[in-house]
């Protein structure tokens, strides 16, 4: 079974700060991963989708890149309403999410 | 835009069957290219999908939890089902329900939610 290992779990970043989330799969994948934001007692909002595509209405400063087992979502400058809980999700067979890494202000 | 809204007993009784539904709004269910999939959260953990439905009515369910659920749709009513029978403690989470790409597997929308707790 492929499983997903985000890095950090945690992480604590400033106002402007450009922030890189990380996710390996176990196994190949190719570019079947997607990207979520939680904020606290909310659903999941969808952020970027297979691997690159940012979803309509998410500010440009969301990107997501990688293929294969490591895939990254990055913050280019972190604005107080991106403090939330990230969560990949692989696309492939069942849908498997990762761990998920909180991002707190520091 | 579709919505989708979670509806059901916020409390079960351990062994019991969890009952939810899920009503779609702004759209038909039986509409484009898309599954209907249940996920869960327990309290201050990760997301966990529990299995999806396509209007056909063909199913898959997580390996972990197959024996225990079933879904079902009922497309008169533009709604969705799940039910999860004997609970215990651990099924106690915040339920969500959402739209899958069938050709893409991505979630989006989610409904906002419904927390189940398993408790006497």
């Amino acid at each position: 079974d492929i499983q997903l290992t985000q890095s950090p779990s945690f992480l604590s970043a400033s106002v402007g700060d450009r922030v890189t989330i990380t996710c390996r799969a176990s196994q190949g994948i190719s570019s079947y991963l997607a990207w979520y934001q939680q904020k606290p007692g909310k659903a999941p909002k969808l952020l970027i989708y297979a691997a690159s595509t940012l979803q309509s209405g998410v500010p440009s400063r969301f990107s997501g890149s990688g293929s294969g087992t490591e895939f990254t979502l990055t913050i280019s400058s972190l604005q107080p309403e991106d403090f939330a809980t990230y969560y990949c999700q692989q696309l492939n067979s069942y849908p498997l999410f990762g761990g998920g890494t909180k991002v707190e202000i520091k | 835009q579709v919505q989708l809204q979670e509806s059901g007993p916020g409390l079960v009784k351990p062994s019991q069957t969890l009952s939810l539904t899920c009503t779609v709004s702004g759209g038909s269910i039986s509409s484009g290219s898309y599954y209907w999939s249940w996920i869960r959260q327990p309290a201050g953990k990760g997301l966990e999908w529990i299995g999806r439905i396509y209007t056909s009515g063909s199913t898959n369910y997580n390996p972990s939890l197959k024996s225990r659920v079933t879904i079902s749709v009922d497309t008169s009513k533009n709604q969705f089902s799940l039910k999860l029978s004997s609970v215990t403690a651990a099924d106690t989470a915040v339920y969500y329900c959402a739209r899958e790409l069938s050709r893409g597997n991505w979630f989006d929308p989610w409904g906002q939610g419904t927390l189940v707790t398993v408790s006497s």
